[in-house]
This record gives structure tokens, C-alpha cells and sequence, in this order.
């Protein structure tokens, strides 16, 4: 079965420019996490997608980051425009059921670095 | 606001050692936990769970207790052995619709 699929792993930009991140969650799994990770510090969710609809986004700074997931299947988290506190790696998470009590399938994350 | 607490960013111990991963919630609403494994570079993976209605859960090296009146659990991992050398998560959700919230982690260090 394939993981969690993520791209890219690293980005570097300069502040005030825009980025865009990529994820294939698991094949059959409904539900579609975006998770913020800044250094020495546990992941935090900005985003989580049932099918292609948004159950949580309380978290997402939504003056420069949106996310959206087409067709209930891939989904594109973009920063515009960057700031150097998004420096952090943006892990994509997906699970099978609806409620929050199952296990999260993580990607391996994609790597900011804002100059 | 940290519902999540793992107030040890790092322990080291021996290999064949037991090792205990700490973790303090503050949400008596939260009715299910989980432990995260993290190696560098790659994404924390799934290693064990504990729902609200058990005290303890076993799953070969790795033992997962809660003490709910105390909003405490903790990861026991024994033997520890060099491979376990990781990041853990502690995490917390519900079945009220609460999402997922994880700890800082702790940085296990396992001395061959």
C-alpha cells in the first residue's frame, strides 16, 4: 500500500514570495490533515478536509494561506505571501474514518525555509 | 495553550533499559490518546494507542498507561534498544469532535 505522498520535500524563498505544497493521501482514506511543525515544537493542524469539504480550518491563517482538495482526493496547501515565522515543515496526514479517533497516516513533509 | 504536555524535551538511557515517555493533558474531554514515533527527515508514524475506558495497553516492547483522574499517561518501552532512538508525540483527541492535539515530543536517546 502506498504512504502518504508529499512534494516538495525542501523549498527555500525569500519572504513576501509564494510557495505551494502538494499531498496524495492513502488511496480510499476520507479524511485529509495539513499540519504546521516549527522547530522544537509538536505538529499543529491548520487544516482537515472530510472528502472535499473543510470540517476544521480555525487554525489556518487564512490572510495568506488557503489549502483546498479537488475531487475529495489531492490537495494543495499554498502560502502567499511568506512570512520568515512559516519556516517549519508542513506535514500531510490522511485517515480512513470521519472521527478523530483513528491513527494518521503522515507524509514525510515538505521543508520551509523563508529568508 | 498547551492541552498537550510533554515536559521532558530529552531522555537518555541505556540499551536493555527502561524507558518512560511522560505526557499531561489538560482536557477532560479528550477520550483518546496516541503515541508518535519520528525519525529525522521522514514523518511521525503511528505506534501505540489507549482509549479513555482502559488504564492500560500493551503492544510487545511498548506499553501505554493512563491515569485519567491524574490527566497523565505515559510510553514504556522496555527493552529499550538503539533503534527506538527517536522523537516520541504524545497525542490527545476525542469523540466529541475534538481534533487531534500533540505534545512538543521527547527526544529518546538509546545508548548502546
Amino acid at each position: 500500500e502506498a504512504g502518504v505522498a508529499q512534494s516538495p520535500r525542501y523549498k527555500i524563498i525569500e519572504k513576501r514570495q509564494s510557495v505551494a505544497f502538494w499531498c496524495n493521501p492513502i488511496s480510499g482514506h476520507a479524511t485529509l490533515y495539513w499540519y504546521q511543525q516549527i522547530l522544537g515544537q509538536g505538529p499543529k493542524l491548520l487544516i482537515q478536509f472530510q472528502n472535499n469539504g473543510v470540517v476544521d480550518d480555525s487554525q489556518l491563517p487564512k490572510d495568506r494561506f488557503s489549502a483546498e482538495r479537488l475531487k475529495g482526493v489531492d490537495s494543495t496547501l499554498k502560502i502567499q505571501p511568506a512570512k520568515l515565522e512559516d519556516s517549519a515543515v508542513y506535514l500531510c496526514a490522511s485517515s480512513q474514518g470521519q472521527g478523530n479517533t483513528g491513527e494518521l497516516f503522515f507524509g514525510e513533509g515538505s521543508r520551509l525555509t523563508v529568508l | 495553550d498547551q492541552q498537550v504536555k510533554q515536559n521532558s524535551p530529552s531522555l537518555s538511557v541505556q540499551e536493555g533499559r527502561i524507558s518512560i515517555l511522560n505526557c499531561d493533558y489538560t482536557n477532560s474531554m479528550f477520550d483518546y490518546f496516541l503515541w508518535y514515533k519520528k525519525y529525522p527527515a521522514e514523518g511521525p508514524t503511528f505506534l501505540i494507542s489507549i482509549s479513555s475506558i482502559k488504564d492500560k495497553n500493551e503492544d510487545g516492547r511498548f506499553t501505554v498507561f493512563l491515569n485519567k483522574s491524574a490527566k497523565h499517561l505515559s510510553l514504556h518501552i522496555v527493552p529499550s534498544q538503539p533503534g527506538d532512538s527517536a522523537v516520541y508525540f504524545c497525542a490527545a483527541s476525542g469523540t466529541g469532535g475534538f481534533k487531534t492535539i500533540f505534545g512538543a515530543g521527547t527526544r529518546l536517546f538509546v545508548k548502546a
